[in-house]
């Protein structure tokens, strides 16, 4: 079946503007999690969402970031006034309801951020 | 708060068995152990996870002593294409999983 899709791939954007970053997870995957990885780094955790609550917010870097679920679907992430550092892969991982964070996650491509 | 320690990085030749071993001395003790592996321009892709002993699947090994303070990955007979990031993760706190930097394992022809 289809796996988790990210859009854009790929996005170049001028410092000082809004991007929107947008994740379909696997039909049925209630948990939703997004991550940042820059160049030759691990994955450093933002958000994640059990349905289209987000429990956990402690990882957004700062109130320029945000997130949106809708119902256990697509989500949107949202970088405002992007800077330089915001430079990086974003990735979106969905996993089904069971077993919380033991369950494997199944991870989209990811799409690379480059701030000009 | 479970994090985890793994080597940065290492070679192996074509052909060999490759074991990398993670330390996660504060798992709880409802938590598995997962491995994951990723290619560049890839997300992470699941290979391969256990709570206690030994775990085999068709791509690789997984060894816990019983303490679970450690693992074990156990990639047999590597080939180029094993060429990846290799992390161990264990659960951070509810629904938040710390990556690290992960295994860089080069496989050399």
């Amino acid at each position: 079946g289809a796996g988790v899709s990210q859009s854009p791939s790929n996005k170049v954007t001028e410092k000082g503007k809004d991007v929107e970053l947008r994740c379909d997870p696997i039909s049925g995957h209630t948990a939703l999690y997004w991550y940042r990885q820059r160049l030759g780094q691990g994955l450093e955790f933002l958000i994640y969402f059990q349905g289209n609550s987000a429990p956990d917010k402690s990882g957004l870097p700062s109130d320029r970031f945000s997130a949106e679920r809708t119902g256990e679907s697509v989500s949107t992430l949202t970088i405002q006034r992007t800077q330089q550092e915001d430079s990086a892969v974003y990735l979106c991982a969905s996993s089904p309801p069971d077993r919380g964070s033991n369950q494997p996650q199944h991870f989209g491509d990811g799409t690379r951020l480059s701030i000009l | 708060l479970a994090k985890t320690t793994q080597p940065i990085s290492m070679d192996s030749y074509e052909g060999q068995e490759v074991n990398i071993t993670c330390s996660h001395n504060n798992i709880a003790t409802n938590d598995y152990i997962t491995w994951y592996q990723q290619f560049p321009s890839q997300g992470p892709r699941f290979i391969i996870q256990g709570y206690k002993t030994k775990v085999t699947n068709e791509v690789a090994s997984l060894f816990i002593p019983a303490d679970r303070k450690s693992s074990t990955l156990s990639l047999p007979r590597v080939s180029l294409s094993d060429t990846a990031v290799y992390y161990c993760l264990v659960p951070y706190r509810a629904n938040n999983l710390f990556f690290g930097t992960g295994t860089r394992l080069t496989v050399i022809p």
